[in-house]
């Protein structure tokens, strides 16, 4: 079966780095993407990964490995404002995005 | 570019009635739309793929007479709750899929809570 896997919550404090792990068991892959949800919205793009390696987008950075089937999000310099869920999905064989449960990032000052 | 509209916002009907929900990509063809539903606390649901011009692929589980999908142009989709009961309470959310784009990615609505009585 398909899974994706990341920690259900995770706290920061203010100013400071946090990584959110992903890993998944997909039938294909064309990608993985991280969205933030803020409680009540719906999801926002944040980054697409379908090379091994990291991609830079400001504060927030994404990493992927498919031979390990490992991807983290990296959040720097964390604000009040990145209290969100953050979801990886992962994008299969048919083009159909499998979605993670969810990290739940509580940013306390 | 790439904004997705949702019409309406939030929605509050007694139980038995139907409830129709818009999804419009406003700047872009889309020729594939998805429909999520949401419950608290809980990830995105997957509950049908609408493709233009043909019949919506409904996840297992998913009644597709009681969710009806309307795929009708490449700018809109619509999803129709009928004969809504208290269970089908949920955010639901419409995304598009912009082919122009490299990487098919998605893109979202704002999402229609939904409120049945």
């Amino acid at each position: 079966g398909q899974n994706i896997d990341q920690p259900t919550e995770m706290t920061a404090t203010e100013g400071a780095i946090v990584q959110i792990n992903c890993t998944y068991q997909t039938s294909g892959f064309n990608g993985l993407f991280w969205y933030q949800q803020h409680a009540g919205e719906a999801p926002t793009f944040l980054s697409y990964n379908v090379l091994d390696g990291l991609e830079e987008k400001g504060r927030f950075s994404s990493f992927l490995s498919r031979s390990k089937g490992y991807s983290y999000l990296l959040l720097k310099e964390l604000q009040m404002k990145d209290s969100a869920s953050y979801l990886c999905a992962v994008m299969d064989s048919n083009y159909q995005l499998i979605w993670g449960a969810g990290t739940k990032l509580i940013i306390k000052p | 570019g790439a904004v997705v509209s949702q019409h309406p916002s939030w929605v509050i009907c007694k139980s038995g009635t139907s409830v129709k929900i818009e999804c419009r990509s406003l700047d872009f063809q889309a020729t594939t739309m998805f429909w999520y539903r949401q419950f608290p606390k809980q990830s995105l649901m997957l509950m049908a793929t609408s493709n233009e011009g043909s019949k919506a692929t409904y996840e297992q589980g998913v009644e597709k007479d009681k969710f009806l999908i309307n795929h009708a142009s490449l700018t809109l989709s619509t999803l129709t709750v009928t004969s809504a009961h208290p269970e089908d309470s949920s955010f639901y959310i419409c995304s598009a899929r912009d082919n122009q784009r490299d990487h098919n990615e998605q893109f979202f609505g704002p999402g229609t809570r939904l409120t049945v009585l």
